[in-house]
Formats: structure tokens, C-alpha cells, sequence
């Protein structure tokens, strides 16, 4: 079974500063999906970022990148130049190639302070 | 817009009355969700449709059921709520011809059980 960790309950950052979401994963697939989520507060949840394991360059959508590790199972989401909108739950997902179904970590709330 | 939309928003039920929530989608996915989210916490699946195969979690209680007339509309039934069943219910889907695994969130329905 897959399992996905997110080390880091509660995060901060200022208005236009940098941050760093953490995410580990563990599986024995070799093909797989990995998926950053945005829950913000009392809205809907939407992909942020989706990266496929086989390839190997990082994706990276507007201000939100990855850093996509296949050997350490790591799969961080880094977001530059940080809004007020970006405050929200952060949920790091996995999915296999079978039925799509996803498993999620535990999340990161992540507060943009003024 | 292509989109996963449930009713109601807001349900209030009472201890043991059965309940319905609805989803419907325009985005002529082959796979429903449904989870269930508690304040805070990763949504936990409770089971999804690939077409018209259900599959239901181990741990998913049997008060709840679920039934997919057709591929647009699934709909969730909780046979005796408890208060313990108060939460957020999120219905998502996932395929389509370009099927990249994401999962498209619907607005979620917040029960209340008194």
C-alpha cells in the first residue's frame, strides 16, 4: 500500500517571500502520478500541480514548481513570490495507473501574512 | 464550464434520519468519489465508481451506500446519521479522454447532524 507524509503540519510566510512544502511517499510502483492539491478556507479544492514519475524534468505552473525526487521518493512544492490567496490546506496525493484512485497526506496549512 | 457540482451546500439531519447527498458532473469522467472531511484533516474515501463498478473501502461503515444511475449523477446515502457522520462530504472525478489521474473537486456538502 502507498503511503504519503507531510512532515509539516503548519507553515507561515510572508507576502512575496518563498516557501517550501514538504512531501514523501513510499510505494513499490515504478509508474505513478504525484498531485499538489489547494484547499483554501471554506472554498473548493484544485489541483495546483501534477507531476508524472517518468519524466524526470520537474513541472512547474506559473509560481508554484516542484521538486520531484523518484530515488528519495520526495516531492516538494515550492511557491514563489507569495499571495494572500495562497493561504490554504495544502494536500501532497499520489495515484497509481490503476482506477486513479489517489491517497492523500495529512496536509499543510499554509499561511500568506501581510 | 465542465464542472462536479453538489446539492445541497448545507444539510442538517437529524440523529438517525436517513440522508441523500447528490453529485452531478459535466465533465464526463468515468470515476466518482466520494470522501468524507473532518475539520482539518486529509479527506478519508469512503468509495468510488470506476463506470459502473463500486468499490468500497474496507473501513467505510455499511450505514453508508452509494448508487450511480448513470455517469453523470452518484449519490450518497447515510441510512442512520450519527453524530459522529457530521463533516464535509466531498464527490470528485477523475478520467475522461486524456485521463492524467487529477481528481476535479465539487464544492462539498456540510452535514450536520442534531
Amino acid at each position: 500500500a502507498q503511503t504519503v507524509t507531510q512532515s509539516q503540519p503548519e507553515m507561515s510566510v510572508q507576502e512575496a517571500e518563498t516557501v517550501t512544502l514538504s512531501c514523501t511517499y513510499d510505494t513499490s510502483e515504478s509508474n505513478y502520478y504525484l498531485f499538489w492539491y489547494k484547499q483554501p478556507p471554506s472554498r473548493q479544492m484544485i489541483l495546483v500541480i501534477r507531476q508524472e514519475a517518468y519524466k524526470q524534468q520537474n513541472a512547474t505552473e506559473n509560481r508554484f514548481s516542484v521538486n520531484f525526487q523518484k530515488a528519495a521518493k520526495s516531492f516538494s512544492l515550492k511557491i514563489s513570490d507569495s499571495q494572500l490567496g495562497d493561504t490554504a490546506m495544502y494536500f501532497c496525493a499520489f495515484s497509481n495507473t490503476n482506477a486513479g484512485k489517489s491517497t492523500f497526506g495529512d496536509g499543510t496549512t499554509l499561511t500568506v501574512k501581510p | 464550464d465542465a464542472m462536479v457540482i453538489q446539492n445541497p451546500r448545507y444539510q442538517v439531519t437529524q440523529f438517525g434520519k436517513p440522508v441523500t447527498l447528490s453529485c452531478s458532473q459535466t465533465l464526463n469522467h468515468n470515476v466518482m468519489y466520494w470522501y468524507q472531511q473532518k475539520s482539518s484533516q486529509a479527506p478519508k474515501l469512503l468509495f468510488h465508481y470506476y463506470d459502473k463498478d463500486f468499490n468500497n473501502e474496507a473501513d467505510t461503515p455499511d450505514n453508508f451506500q452509494s448508487r450511480r444511475p448513470n455517469t453523470s449523477f452518484c449519490f450518497l446515502d447515510i441510512r442512520s446519521p450519527g453524530l459522529g457522520d457530521a463533516a464535509m462530504y466531498l464527490c470528485a472525478t477523475s478520467g475522461g479522454a486524456s485521463a492524467t489521474y487529477e481528481q476535479y473537486f465539487g464544492p462539498g456538502t456540510r452535514l450536520t447532524v442534531t
